[in-house]
């Protein structure tokens, strides 16, 4: 039973576009949220997070967006490059007994072409 | 700059084989994971250690063991290599409380 949720495995998008990217949960308690993007052959890196108090983060062109009536966050990323072409993987954080617990989505694969 | 190393990128074993993937990070963190990725199924956590000599089983800890022995190194063992141990394995670290975690390179682990 998946709590994270990204339903799109992957998505194509012209260079200088906006790129949506798009998360959802199923679990209430979660209340924080990452966004991190992996190039293949490498490691995770991470790229923004959003606390379930607020409902927007920027980081230069990186946003993302939480709504949390709808169980759902975005990641848009405007304008995008050629070198945005990885797999972002969205994650929700709870608080599990003393610590806290990472769960994943299974990944969006994004081409950005020139 | 913060640094988590995996002894690895590539690694080829034989079934049967017991194999060791060794993880350090240089950033004083308390908690260490290790994951595989496999395409279609996003990041898995096989094991994890909040400190020193303390270990917890992640989602699919079977046929896996780890040891963390000093702080900054997490090591993950795999008793008798499988062909479905064929994967990605990332090892991660982060502070403990705080959500973001850091990822080593990875090890593609091929288990023939």
């Amino acid at each position: 039973d998946q709590q994270v949720k990204q339903n799109s495995p992957s998505l194509s998008v012209q260079e200088g576009r906006i790129s949506i990217l798009n998360c959802d949960y199923t679990n209430s308690m979660f209340d924080y949220f990452l966004w991190y993007k992996k190039y293949p052959a490498e490691g995770p890196t991470f790229l923004i997070s959003i606390s379930s108090i607020k409902d927007k983060n920027e980081d230069g062109r990186f946003t993302v967006f939480l709504n949390k009536s709808a169980k759902h966050l975005s990641l848009h990323i405007v304008p995008s490059q050629p070198g945005d072409s990885a797999v972002y993987f969205c994650a929700a954080s709870a608080r599990a007994g003393n610590n806290r617990k990472l769960i994943w989505g299974l990944g969006t694969s994004l081409a950005v072409n020139p | 700059d913060v640094k988590v190393t995996q002894s690895s990128r590539y690694l080829v074993k034989r079934t049967g084989e017991k194999v060791f993937l060794e993880c350090v990070q240089d950033m004083d963190h308390e908690n260490m994971f290790w994951y595989r990725q496999d395409p279609g199924l996003g990041l898995r956590l096989i094991y994890f250690s909040y400190d020193v000599k303390m270990k917890e089983k992640g989602d699919i800890p079977e046929g896996y063991s780890v040891s963390r022995e000093k702080k900054e190194r997490f090591s993950l063992i795999l008793e008798s290599a499988s062909t479905n141990q064929t994967s990605m394995y990332l090892c991660a670290s982060r502070t403990g409380g705080i959500e973001k975690l850091f990822f080593g390179s990875g090890t593609q682990l091929s288990v023939l």
